[in-house]
């Protein structure tokens, strides 16, 4: 069983602080990584994809990622109150397989 | 462009009931992608399709959820007979294709169902 694994928090972190998102996964052979950010009620939106190892930057937010440890981060610079969500890591394989962790609480206090 | 559109947008039914979800993908989008989201946790891809055929359903309980894309447009997610832990979002994603870049899957709003 393919497993993507993530504190589910709350994460708690001041405005204009940076927020770190880690997730973890099982399956070596995956190849495409994804944060995808949820507001309560809504549907999820793609915020970051990265593929390869090293860190890939968009404005406030840097994904991170190291295939050997099997591990992928997202940060979240000068982080607003507009940014608390759940935020998931999803990750895929060579098959098509999505699998979505369970995602992470993060609250930005004003 | 147009997003990914579901209905209906709610639904409450009993236990042992049917029901069915339809979803439409955004234009050109060759994959289809059913979730199921229980509050609280990630989405769990229920079952996936290319164009019309189906690319995985190893997560789908078959006895009682059955999908379709017949013409590799739209789709239709039936649950027969509804439990009372089928509440959940159920969620309809599409993306273009294969390769980098283009597996990036573009969520529909959702079905909220509460089976009672």
């Amino acid at each position: 069983q393919k497993e993507v694994e993530q504190n589910s928090g709350p994460l708690s972190v001041p405005e204009g602080a940076i927020a770190s998102l880690n997730c973890t996964y099982s399956d070596r052979g995956s190849q495409s990584f994804f944060w995808y950010r949820q507001y309560s009620g809504k549907s999820p939106e793609l915020i970051m994809s990265i593929y390869s190892n090293g860190d890939k930057e968009d404005g406030r937010f840097t994904a991170q990622l190291n295939k050997a440890s099997q591990y992928v981060s997202l940060l979240i610079r000068d982080s607003q109150p507009s940014d608390s969500a759940t935020y998931l890591c999803a990750v895929k394989d060579y098959g098509q397989n999505f699998v979505f962790g369970p995602g992470t609480r993060l609250s930005v206090l004003p | 462009e147009a997003g990914v559109a579901q209905s209906p947008r709610y639904k409450i039914i009993e236990k042992r009931q049917s029901v069915a979800f339809w979803c439409n993908p955004i234009s050109g989008h060759a994959t289809l992608y059913w979730y199921q989201q229980i509050l609280g946790q990630g989405p769990k891809l229920l079952i996936q399709f290319q164009n019309n055929g189906v690319v995985d359903d190893s997560q789908l309980p078959k006895d009682r959820f059955s999908a379709e894309r017949l013409k590799g447009v739209d789709s239709t997610l039936k649950i027969q007979p509804a439990k009372l832990e089928d509440s959940a979002v159920y969620l309809c994603a599409s993306s273009p294709s294969k390769g980098e870049g283009l597996e990036t899957q573009y969520f529909g709003p959702g079905t909220r169902l509460l089976v009672l």
